[in-house]
């Protein structure tokens, strides 16, 4: 039972242009949602993150949309940089000081 | 960089062997995990630890056990290495008073069970 789904494994943008990266929660306990960005034969690092209190938390060229009805957050990116080209994990958990679950991950790559 | 150093970075073993991964912390915080990452599966959480000697299984502990007798190491045990594990394993850390949120992941073991 996949609660946190990335239902894009890829996605290819031009440089300059907008990134969204989609995800999906069906468990309703999740109030707080993270997103970390993961290079190659590296470990993931933290990005951004949004409690359900917020629709949308920005943080330079980063900028989470969160909507609770439609069990739904994404993230844009913009411009989005070639250096951006990593894969990008949601992740979700029901309160800031509980275990994190995890999306499948999509991979971002930004074309020069 | 959060000082987090993960043993060995690669290693091949044989199925039926125990094999341990080894996470150091150089920052003295109070939670570390062990993840896995499979394609298709995301990250799933192995086992967590609060303290030392405090630990509690994860999503995917089956097969797996850690130990923690100091804050700076934690350690994952695959007691009996089935091909299922060939993986690639991920510590974290964590400060404050709260588990998870925002964690600092290690570089990654990669294991192949043959």
């Amino acid at each position: 039972d996949q609660q946190v789904k990335q239902n894009s494994p890829s996605l290819s943008v031009q440089e300059g242009r907008i990134s969204i990266l989609n995800c999906d929660y069906t468990n309703s306990m999740f109030d707080y949602f993270l997103w970390y960005k993961k290079y190659p034969a590296e470990g993931p690092t933290f990005l951004i993150s949004i409690s359900s209190i917020k629709d949308k938390n920005e943080d330079g060229r980063f900028t989470v949309f969160l909507n609770k009805s439609a069990k739904h957050l994404s993230l844009h990116i913009v411009p989005s940089q070639p250096g951006d080209s990593a894969v990008y994990f949601c992740a979700a958990s029901p309160g800031s000081g509980s275990r994190l679950t995890f999306g499948e991950g999509t991979q971002l790559t930004v074309n020069p | 960089d959060a000082g987090i150093t993960q043993s060995p970075r690669h290693k091949v073993t044989e199925t039926g062997t125990p094999v341990t991964l080894r996470c150091h912390q150089t920052e003295n915080h109070r939670y570390m995990y062990w993840y896995r990452q499979d394609p298709g599966h995301g990250l799933r959480l192995i086992h967590y630890s609060y303290g030392v000697k405090d630990t509690d299984k994860g999503e995917v502990s089956d097969g797996y056990s850690v130990s923690r007798s100091k804050t700076e190491d934690f350690l994952l045990t695959l007691e009996s290495a089935t091909s299922s594990q060939t993986s690639v394993y991920f510590c974290a850390i964590s400060p404050g008073q709260k588990l998870n949120t925002e964690a600092f992941f290690g570089q990654g073991t990669r294991l192949t069970v043959v």
